[in-house]
């Protein structure tokens, strides 16, 4: 069973409007949870990257929060445009040297 | 630009054939890794390097293996190439395991 489950799986919304992403994890203990946005074809760049001791993290028109005690995060997209489009990641990290765990990621699709 | 590089960009070859891919991290990156996307999959960790050792491994398979070199560079060897090993091939380096991972360019590579 994956120890990382994004949902929704795909969502499709109209330019302008705000959206949140789900990631459920149940790696622990874990040092950072990282969001990642992946363009088509293109290489995950970071957005956010947050310790277990925060609770939320902003890069421009995306927030990030994270619960750790119900080991939850999402990721709020503010004022979608439509470079948003896009697959968002949710990554978990191991407190100790072992492999990242990798959500499936929520195919996001802004519409004019 | 990440400042990752990967190369080379493409590559189509056959079916049981050997190939390369080769990858350079950021200046200062002590850490590498490895992961394969195929046609919209998630990505999957393969392996990770830590300055020229071995540190975590996913699911790689035997056929495929990799090394860091002094200079950091970093090989991932595919060998008894399959069709269904046709995908994108991403390099990634970071300053340790807890840091922002910054993501290269990726191979694409094509088994026919």
């Amino acid at each position: 069973k994956n120890q990382v489950e994004q949902s929704p799986q795909s969502l499709i919304i109209l330019e302008g409007k705000n959206c949140t992403l789900q990631c459920n994890y149940t790696v622990s203990p874990f040092s950072n949870l990282r969001w990642y946005k992946q363009d088509t074809g293109r290489g995950p760049v970071s957005l956010t990257i947050m310790t277990f001791s925060e609770n939320t993290k902003s890069n421009g028109r995306y927030t990030a929060t994270l619960d750790a005690d119900t080991k939850q995060s999402s990721l709020h997209i503010t004022a979608s445009q439509l470079s948003d489009s896009a697959s968002y990641i949710c990554v978990v990290t191991p407190d100790s040297w072992g492999k990242l765990q990798f959500g499936a990621g929520t195919q996001v699709v802004v519409t004019p | 630009d990440s400042g990752v590089t990967q190369t080379p960009k493409h590559l189509i070859t056959a079916t049981g054939q050997r190939v390369t891919l080769r990858c350079s991290p950021r200046s200062g990156d002590l850490s590498v890794y490895w992961y394969q996307q195929s046609l919209d999959q998630g990505l999957q960790f393969l392996i990770q390097y830590y300055n020229g050792e071995e540190r975590a491994k996913g699911n790689i398979l035997e056929r495929f293996s990799a090394q860091q070199f002094p200079d950091l560079h970093s090989e991932l060897n595919l060998s008894s190439l399959e069709l269904g090993d046709s995908a994108l091939y991403f390099c990634a380096s970071s300053v340790n395991s807890y840091n922002e991972q910054f993501f290269g360019p990726g191979t694409r590579l094509t088994v026919l």
